[in-house]
C-alpha cells in the first residue's frame, strides 16, 4: 500500500529555513518520482518541485533560488529545504508519488 | 509555463444535478491532463487520469473528456459527498500547472 506522510516544524519565524521529510512506504524512491505541492491557506495549489526516481530535480523557477530537494533511498525518505522564509511561505506542504498518491500534508506557519 | 484555466471559479449546485467544470489549457498538453478533488482539510484525490480515465474507487458519474485545449470534468446526478474544490493539473511539462480551482457548492 502506497503511503506518504510529511513531517516538520509547525512554525518556522521569517528568514529562517524550512526543513520538511517525507517518509514514504509501499514503493521505493529508486523507481519512482516525488514532487512537493504547497497550498496557502485558502488558497489553489502551486508545484515546488520533483526529485526523479534518478536523484534528478526540477524546480518551479518562482522558488529555485530557494529551494532544494533531496532524498536518502535507504531511509525511504525525501527533503525539502527551503530558506530566507516569508510570511507568504505559510501554506500546507505535500509529498506526492507522481502526482498521484499525496500524502496528508503538514501546515507550516511562517510568523515571529 | 502553461497556463491552465479554470472555470468557473464557484459552482452553486442541487443535488442530482449534473455539472461540468472546464480547463483550457495555454498550449498543447495531448492528453496529459488530471482532475483533483480535495475536501477540508484534506489531501488531493485523483479522480480523473489522461484526460478521460477513471481513477480506482471514483465513482461512474464522474467523467472526463477533451475538446481541443478544452479539458472537462462532468458530474452526473450530484451527491452530498461531491461537495468539495475541484482542481485540474497539466503533467504535459514542467512546471506543472494546475488550474485555480472550482468550489462545488450546494446551491
Amino acid at each position: 500500500q502506497v503511503q506518504l506522510k510529511e513531517s516538520g516544524p509547525g512554525l518556522v519565524q521569517p528568514s529562517q529555513t524550512l526543513s520538511l521529510t517525507c517518509t514514504v512506504a509501499g514503493f521505493s524512491l529508486t523507481s519512482y518520482n516525488v514532487h512537493w505541492v504547497r497550498q496557502p491557506p485558502g488558497k489553489g495549489l502551486e508545484w515546488m518541485g520533483v526529485i526523479w526516481n534518478t536523484g534528478g530535480t526540477r524546480y518551479n523557477s518562482a522558488l529555485k533560488s530557494r529551494l532544494s530537494i533531496s532524498k536518502d533511498t535507504s531511509k525511504s525518505q525525501v527533503f525539502l529545504k527551503m530558506n530566507s522564509l516569508q510570511t507568504e511561505d505559510t501554506a500546507t506542504y505535500y509529498c506526492a508519488r507522481d502526482l498521484t498518491h499525496w500524502g496528508q500534508g503538514v501546515m507550516v506557519t511562517v510568523s515571529s | 509555463d502553461i497556463q491552465m484555466t479554470q472555470s468557473p471559479s464557484s459552482l452553486p449546485a442541487s443535488l442530482g444535478d449534473r455539472v461540468t467544470i472546464t480547463c483550457r489549457a495555454s498550449q498543447d498538453i495531448g492528453n496529459y491532463l488530471r482532475w483533483f478533488q480535495q475536501k477540508p482539510g484534506k489531501s488531493p484525490r485523483l479522480m480523473i487520469y489522461g484526460a478521460t480515465n477513471l481513477a480506482n474507487g471514483v465513482p461512474s458519474r464522474f467523467s472526463g473528456s477533451r475538446s481541443g485545449s478544452d479539458y472537462s470534468l462532468t458530474i452526473n446526478s450530484l451527491e452530498s459527498e461531491d461537495m468539495a474544490i475541484y482542481y485540474c493539473l497539466q503533467h504535459n511539462e514542467y512546471p506543472r500547472t494546475f488550474g485555480g480551482g472550482t468550489k462545488l457548492e450546494l446551491k
